[in-house]
């Protein structure tokens, strides 16, 4: 695609509830990466793939919190038994890879809020 | 864990006066990245440094990463309305590590 897309823009659920977040990199990246920013802050890294594989999660808050990239293109972030504190935007971000520190495309972001 | 100070917070500046955003690490980086957004928007690539002591200029935005390559600056000449947003750098760890370290951003006002 021409960028990065997310879906859904906004989502607001109820505490307790599970969430998933879906994000489409651009077509030829081969890195994404998911980020959580709350208002006013950077994004804060949660975890990144290559391709379908996930070396690094360290990132994620909790083991609520888990992500996937079964085919290497497409990725969802699933929020299971959600808190109100999981209320943030949430970005997705793909680099061609992850050598030589290329420069992230980020998504729209989802906001997500947790009544 | 790595972190990165981003100062000032907030800035308000006179349309064409200069602004500057500085940026410290915690722990020496390999990489440090510039980003912008717009309110309402998301993250912008700037433009990224490598080399200690490296200056780069995009017109009348120059960059610099400091020879310890733990810190940086960004500074903007003659601001204009256009570049009104939140500035944030991010910090690389390099030695297998792709995870970038964001400050917390610096939000500019000008006022026209």
């Amino acid at each position: 695609g021409a960028g990065v897309s997310q879906s859904p823009r906004y989502k607001v659920t109820k505490r307790g509830q599970d969430v998933t977040l879906r994000c489409d990199p651009i077509s030829s990246h081969a890195t994404l990466y998911w980020y959580q920013q709350a208002l006013g802050q950077g994004p804060e890294f949660l975890t990144y793939f290559n391709y379908e594989a996930q070396p690094d999660k360290s990132g994620l808050p909790s083991d609520r919190f888990s992500a996937e990239r079964p085919e290497g293109s497409i990725s969802t972030l699933t929020i299971q038994r959600t808190e109100q504190r999981d209320s943030a935007m949430y970005r997705c971000a793909s680099s061609l890879n992850g050598w030589g520190y290329n420069e992230q495309f980020f998504g729209p972001g989802t906001r997500l809020t947790v009544l | 864990g790595q972190q990165v100070m981003q100062i000032p917070q907030y800035q308000h500046v006179q349309e064409g006066e200069d602004f500057t955003t500085y940026c410290n690490s915690s722990t020496t980086l390999s990489n440090i990245q510039w980003y912008k957004q717009r309110p309402g928007g998301h993250p912008v690539f700037l433009i990224q440094l490598v080399k200690s002591g490296e200056v780069k200029k995009q017109k009348r935005l120059t960059f610099q990463f400091g020879e310890a390559k733990k810190n940086s600056s960004l500074h903007i000449t003659a601001t204009q309305t256009t570049d009104v947003g939140t500035y944030f750098c991010a910090g690389g760890r390099g030695a297998g590590s792709y995870q970038l370290t964001f400050g917390k951003g610096t939000k500019l006002s000008v006022i026209p």
